[in-house]
């Protein structure tokens, strides 16, 4: 199993411009969340999807929209990157109680 | 609102000392946390977990405290070596399965 995979890796934004980060995860688990980590402080929830077909907001989800494609896979959209979105953004899925994370996508919006 | 948070931002110990990382939450309604490690350029990577029936948990060189009473909770790493040096988190549970993180501790650990 690949766990949680996460593409890009790393992406550079001008102001304005728009992308989507993409996730996916092969241990048929039915939720899946995005977390941003800025530096020094721990991770915020952004948006989560309890099941296919379902989506909420998280606690900073302003200036983000989600799309969960499957079950596997739970995409995050920019749609005008600004630079406050700079960050780490990590996708999850859950089995239980515990959060399996993929390796982060670095953003940085100039 | 609900929050977790972490006594100290950084701690250093020698190898083979025990470590203590303690996290305080303010929801007295959490009934699941987690510890996670997360080294330089990676996901954090799960290490223990503790439900609310349970004061006590044991891993492999790690121990969870839960004290409800003063919501708090701490991780103890046994005999630490350089490769437990990374950025620890606790996590609390709320509604719905989502978790609220704390700010993180930096372990370091000198030779």
């Amino acid at each position: 199993n690949a766990g949680v995979t996460q593409t890009p890796k790393f992406q550079v934004l001008k102001t304005g411009q728009s992308m989507t980060l993409q996730c996916a995860q092969d241990m048929n688990h039915n939720s899946m969340y995005w977390y941003r980590q800025d530096p020094g402080m721990g991770l915020r929830l952004i948006y989560y999807s309890a099941s296919e077909g379902t989506t909420d907001k998280g606690e900073v989800p302003n200036g983000y929209n989600v799309s969960r494609l499957n079950k596997r896979e739970f995409s995050l959209r920019l749609e005008s990157a600004a630079p406050s979105q700079t960050s780490v953004y990590f996708c999850a899925s859950r089995r239980g109680g515990e959060q399996y994370f993929g390796p982060g996508t670095r953003l940085t919006v100039t | 609102g609900e929050s977790v948070g972490l006594h100290l931002p950084t701690l250093s110990v020698q190898e083979g000392d025990n470590s203590i990382i303690n996290c305080a939450y303010s929801n007295s309604a959490s009934d699941y946390f987690i510890w996670y490690k997360q080294e330089s350029g990676k996901g954090p990577q799960f290490i223990i977990d503790i439900r609310s029936n349970m004061d006590k948990r044991q891993g492999q060189r790690v121990t969870v405290l839960l004290n409800k009473t003063v919501k708090h909770l701490s991780l103890q790493i046994a005999a630490t070596q350089p490769g437990d040096s990374a950025v620890y988190f606790c996590a609390a549970s709320t509604q719905g399965g989502k978790l609220i993180f704390g700010q993180g501790t930096e372990l370091s650990v000198k030779p």
